[in-house]
């Protein structure tokens, strides 16, 4: 049972080049989300996914985009990076079993540099 | 609406002396309150959740917190720091209404440890 892998660990970019990250778990989880963390901004929320198929909008959406085409995967996606896109990466994913109360379970990050 | 503010940016203690990391929210309903602990350059691991159910929550590695409705506070406790438990620290919060289980981050806490 690995839990929730990203692919790959790190990636340095020249502004323009596009990029997908790829996020996997193992625990059937319907839910699946997408943040990023810098610093002193905590985690910002750029997409989520209720299950397979479906995807939604979070705080920061802008300039990425996003695939559910595997319950298992979440695909995150940037077309044309910027170096504002500098960040690390996580993503999570919880069950929807008795609603809010589930943890989520989180990847080891992905540190992005965009030059 | 949902909001969560962690009160100081930075806490530094001594080996061996109380922790307190202090969380306050804001929810327009009963709210599920979550604590996670990322060590650096790794992902975030869950510390102690509540959920409703008594308003002392007891977590991993002696944290725990106490859940008080008239302060809306959440606030980490340990009363006695360990160097291991150098780490940032985040508040999450999520609003148990509308079947929309999307969580808010606070900005986090970096706790720092004195030998």
């Amino acid at each position: 049972n690995a839990g929730v892998t990203q692919t790959p660990k790190f990636r340095v970019l020249k502004t323009g080049q596009s990029m997908t990250l790829l996020c996997a778990q193992d625990m059937n989880h319907e839910y699946m989300y997408w943040y990023r963390q810098d610093p002193g901004m905590g985690l910002r929320l750029i997409h989520y996914s209720v299950g397979e198929g479906t995807t939604a909008k979070g705080e920061v959406p802008d300039g990425y985009n996003v695939s559910r085409l595997k319950k298992q995967n979440f695909l995150l996606g940037l077309e044309s990076a910027a170096p504002s896109q500098t960040s690390v990466y996580f993503c999570a994913s919880k069950a929807r079993l008795a609603g809010s109360t589930d943890t989520q379970y989180f990847g080891p990050g992905t540190r992005l540099t965009v030059l | 609406a949902q909001s969560v503010t962690q009160l100081d940016s930075h806490v530094s203690v001594s080996e061996g002396t109380p922790v307190l990391l202090r969380c306050n929210y804001s929810s327009s309903y009963s709210p599920s309150l979550f604590w996670y602990v990322q060590h650096p350059n790794k992902g975030l691991q869950l510390l102690l959740k509540y959920t409703s159910a008594a308003t002392l929550v007891k977590g991993i590695n002696g944290f725990e917190a106490e859940f008080k409705k008239s302060e809306t506070s959440f606030h980490l406790t340990k009363p006695s720091a360990h160097m291991s438990d150098a780490a940032e620290y985040f508040c999450v919060v999520i609003d148990n209404s509308g079947g929309s289980y999307i969580p808010t981050f606070g900005r986090g806490t970096s706790l720092i440890v004195h030998p």
